[in-house]
Formats: C-alpha cells, sequence, structure tokens
C-alpha cells in the first residue's frame, strides 16, 4: 500500500485568508493530482504534476510536486466561500501497476 | 475528458438484499475502477473492473461480496451482496481515458443506506 497522508485532515479559515494542504508519501509516484469534491458529487480533477518539483498555478491556487516526487502541496491565496470542499491527492506508480492512491483527505470550509 | 453517469443515485435497501450500481462513460476508456467513501472521508479502491476478464479486488475486498461485470469498454456494474448496515457508504465509479492520462474521472456517486 502506498500510503498518502494529508494535512491538515479539517482547516475553517475566514474569506480573505491564504491556506496550504500537504500531501506526503514515502514512496515515490510517476504523478500525482489534486481532486477537490463537493457534497453529493464525485471528485473532480484539479490539476496533475509529473516532474519533480513543478509548479502549477490554476487562478489563486497553486501546486508543488516534491523534487523527490514523494509529496505535493497545495496553496490558496485569498479564499473564498467556492473554495469549499474536501480536497483529494491521489498518487500513481506506473512501475507498480495502474492503481490510484488517494491521499486522507483536507475538509476545508471558508467562511464568508 | 470522459462523462460517467450512474445509477441509481441513491438507495435505502434493507438487510440481507443485493444492489447492482450501474456505471456508463460516454466514451471507450481502457480502466474503469469502484470506490467505496464515507461522507467526507478519503476513497477506498474496491477493485478494477477489468474488460473481458475478472476484477482485480483490493485487500479487504472479495469478488463474492462485490461482483463486478465489465462487459465491453464503456460499462461496468458493481453488486453489493447480502448487505448490512456496515455496507452504507457511497460507491463511487471512476474511469481512466483510452491512453492513461494520470487522470481519473468520476461519477456522481451512489449513496447506499442498508437499514
Amino acid at each position: 500500500t502506498q500510503l498518502l497522508e494529508q494535512s491538515p485532515q479539517f482547516l475553517s479559515i475566514q474569506e480573505g485568508e491564504n491556506l496550504t494542504v500537504y500531501c506526503n508519501s514515502s514512496s515515490v509516484f510517476s504523478s500525482l493530482q489534486w481532486y477537490r469534491q463537493e457534497p453529493g458529487e464525485g471528485p473532480v480533477l484539479l490539476v496533475t504534476v509529473v516532474t519533480g518539483g513543478e509548479v502549477k498555478k490554476l487562478k489563486r491556487l497553486t501546486f508543488q510536486f516534491g523534487d523527490a516526487r514523494k509529496d505535493s502541496s497545495l496553496h490558496i491565496t485569498a479564499a473564498q466561500p467556492g473554495d469549499t470542499g474536501l480536497y483529494l491527492c491521489a498518487g500513481v506508480n506506473r512501475n507498480t501497476g495502474n492503481q490510484f492512491y488517494f491521499g486522507t483527505g483536507t475538509s476545508l470550509t471558508v467562511i464568508p | 475528458s470522459a462523462v460517467i453517469s450512474q445509477k441509481p443515485s441513491r438507495d435505502i435497501c434493507q438487510r440481507g438484499t443485493s444492489l447492482t450500481i450501474q456505471c456508463q462513460v460516454d466514451s471507450q476508456v481502457t480502466m474503469m475502477f469502484w470506490y467505496r467513501q464515507q461522507p467526507g472521508q478519503s476513497l477506498t479502491l474496491i477493485a478494477t473492473a477489468n474488460q473481458g476478464s475478472e476484477a482485480t479486488y483490493e485487500s479487504g475486498f472479495v469478488i463474492d461480496k462485490f461482483p463486478i461485470s465489465r462487459p465491453n469498454l464503456t460499462f461496468s456494474t458493481l453488486t453489493v451482496s447480502n448487505m448490512s448496515p456496515e455496507d452504507s457508504s457511497i460507491y463511487l465509479c471512476s474511469a481512466e481515458g483510452q491512453i492513461p492520462t494520470d487522470t481519473q474521472y468520476f461519477g456522481p456517486g451512489t449513496r447506499l443506506t442498508v437499514l
């Protein structure tokens, strides 16, 4: 099992604040994805990072893949109530199979 | 991208009965997966649905309890057999495209309550 630990597990912040979510593992991944899930829906892909050290930006969201491809972070600037949801990282290692291993999840609530 | 639909969206079932969940993809895909999720928590992989062969189950999940079919590249079913209240959960179907893209597309999920 390739375990992905996310921190924090729960986060409640005021609108306009910044936050960072971490996704850590002792395993190396070919790529790592971040998903956001809202109640009653399936997870929706936000980004895929492939190269160690890679940084991707999606509007107010910044994603980074660790140099060793074992960890990742998601930073949100000036959070908005629409950012509320469950954030999940997921990794896949094509050398060992085709399964996606999902992180433990971070539940974010942005208070207006 | 792929659009995935699931039926039913929710159901309430009696202990000891079985429920079959259907997953339809709007395009041909190589990999399809079934997950279980408790509300607000992460996803647990049940199995990989293989087209033309038996599904590959993760530790803790067995074919007798969760039989899976995958008759073609766009459709799969998951049956939850002989249900107990512990099976109450959200069941999610996902798919990866024809060419591995390290991206999964998810259905909206089936919320199952077992009384």
